[in-house]
């Protein structure tokens, strides 16, 4: 149990214009997931946390209105990339956060997607 | 605020050979979680292990194992009898109780060698 996936693994567009991914819950609900980003060879950075049926909560240095977040269920989150440019090439990974149930919550990583602005 | 470790940035060992990933973490909270994430050449982040901070005994999980000294702010990550599919990125990681955000260290990429 716990997987979580999004789509596309991997998308190429032309600079202006906007791309969604979507992250998925596939076996539990999950009331918060997160996004991140991921440079080449370097560790996670948290863009926002997706909480659902409320607005997202952005880290600082984020722009909410480029990385548009909606989490309209208990199992789906998508993180639109609007009026892309190639700096916003990336890899980007989201997790869905299980509640345990004894206080102590787990985030399961969806398997990132890959994308490149040209 | 939080930060996480990780001062070997690459490590390489040969099959079945025992190797010990650092990290160390700074954290004014008394309760909080601790991870290892493996992201494999497939990218796909995979949790390893996780200790409670309030727990003293070192969490296991088959050939993973931690060395969690709390008062150090210490938790290293030993894989015994290493195997090719050990090859992967690390990442250790702190979570506050209380606040879902994780935060990474830069990474330890192993690998092993055949």
């Amino acid at each position: 149990g716990a997987v979580v996936s999004q789509h596309p693994s991997r998308v190429i567009c032309k600079s202006g214009t906007s791309v969604k991914i979507e992250c998925r819950s596939l076996d539990f609900q999950a009331t918060t997931m997160f996004w991140y980003r991921q440079f080449p060879k370097k560790s996670l950075m948290l863009m926002a946390t997706s909480n659902e049926g409320s607005k997202a909560t952005y880290e600082q240095g984020v722009e909410k209105d480029k990385f548009l977040i909606n989490h309209a269920s208990l199992t789906l989150s998508t993180l639109t990339v609007t009026s892309a440019h190639p700096e916003d090439s990336s890899f980007y990974i989201c997790s869905a956060e299980r509640e345990n149930g004894w206080g102590t919550d787990t985030q399961y990583f969806g398997p990132g997607t890959r994308l490149t602005v040209l | 605020a939080q930060t996480v470790t990780q001062s070997q940035p690459e490590m390489s060992v040969q099959e079945a050979e025992t190797v010990t990933l650092s990290c160390t973490y700074d954290t004014s909270e008394s309760n909080y979680y601790l991870f290892w994430y493996k992201q494999p050449p497939s990218r796909q982040m995979i949790l390893v292990i996780r200790q409670e901070a309030y727990k003293q005994q070192n969490a296991t999980e088959n050939r993973f194992s931690v060395n969690f000294q709390k008062a150090a702010k210490s938790f290293s990550l030993k894989i015994s009898d290493s195997q090719l599919g050990d090859t992967a990125m690390y990442f250790c990681a702190f979570m506050k109780h209380g606040n879902d955000k994780i935060i990474f260290g830069k990474g330890t990429r192993l690998h092993i060698l055949p």
